[in-house]
């Protein structure tokens, strides 16, 4: 089943803060959160695998609640280059390597 | 290194004729992924293979659809009698390993139509 990511879109103001999230109705065992640029390929942000881990990039960490089925993305101090389509991709503990993606959170920021 | 190389890049096809759709992996990588994305929409899943086992056929649509890594490396995904519904992005993506947990790298994608 599809995981449902909120909001739909947001629009920033360069150097503030967003949050991207990704719920699931099926129990977890990774969360992939890939960014696309329009008419580029998607491209990997971060793994987060069962355990309840948050981890971070810079600026860009995410979450995983096992217990809640959900993972967060946080974007602090947003830039430019943020913009684009988050997509986060859950795998189940036996659909293997298998990825079912939301249908995305679009991210503009403006100057 | 070179990333994951799809050929073709476009493809327009009659609908009835038959396509074949080529995926060249990031040197190494154990897994390759075949997704289909709609405008606006997140990657579907279509079938993935470890080496030139193909692990999970469960995305394909139907049976007109097939795919196969024969040595474990380049792999083809088959559209047979191509209907306009199948117009779409085509995309490959490979990993170092399988099993949810290596990052997915994609490739730029075959956009197919159907006319």
């Amino acid at each position: 089943q599809q995981p449902v990511q909120s909001p739909q879109a947001v629009i920033l103001r360069e150097g503030e803060d967003a949050v991207i999230n990704c719920s699931s109705s099926k129990a977890l065992y990774s969360v992939h959160w890939y960014r696309q640029k329009h008419g580029e390929a998607p491209v990997f942000l971060m793994i987060l695998l069962k355990g309840g881990e948050q981890k971070g990039h810079e600026k860009i960490s995410a979450s995983f609640n096992e217990k809640k089925q959900q993972s967060s993305l946080y974007l602090t101090a947003s830039q430019l280059s943020y913009s684009g389509t988050y997509f986060c991709g859950l795998g189940g503990e036996t659909s293997g390597s298998r990825l079912t993606f939301g249908e995305g959170t679009q991210l503009t920021v403006n100057p | 290194g070179a990333g994951v190389s799809q050929s073709p890049r476009y493809k327009v096809t009659k609908r009835g004729q038959d396509v074949a759709l080529r995926c060249d992996p990031i040197s190494g990588h154990v897994s390759l992924y075949w997704y289909r994305q709609a405008l606006g929409q997140g990657p579907e899943f279509l079938t993935y293979f470890n080496y030139e086992a193909q692990q999970d056929k469960s995305g394909l649509p139907n049976d007109r659809f097939s795919a196969e890594r024969p040595e474990g490396s380049i792999s083809t995904l088959t559209i047979q009698r191509t209907e306009q519904r199948d117009s779409a992005m085509y995309r490959c993506a490979s990993s170092l390993a399988g099993g949810g947990g290596s990052p997915l790298h994609f490739g730029n994608g075959t956009r197919l139509t159907v006319t």
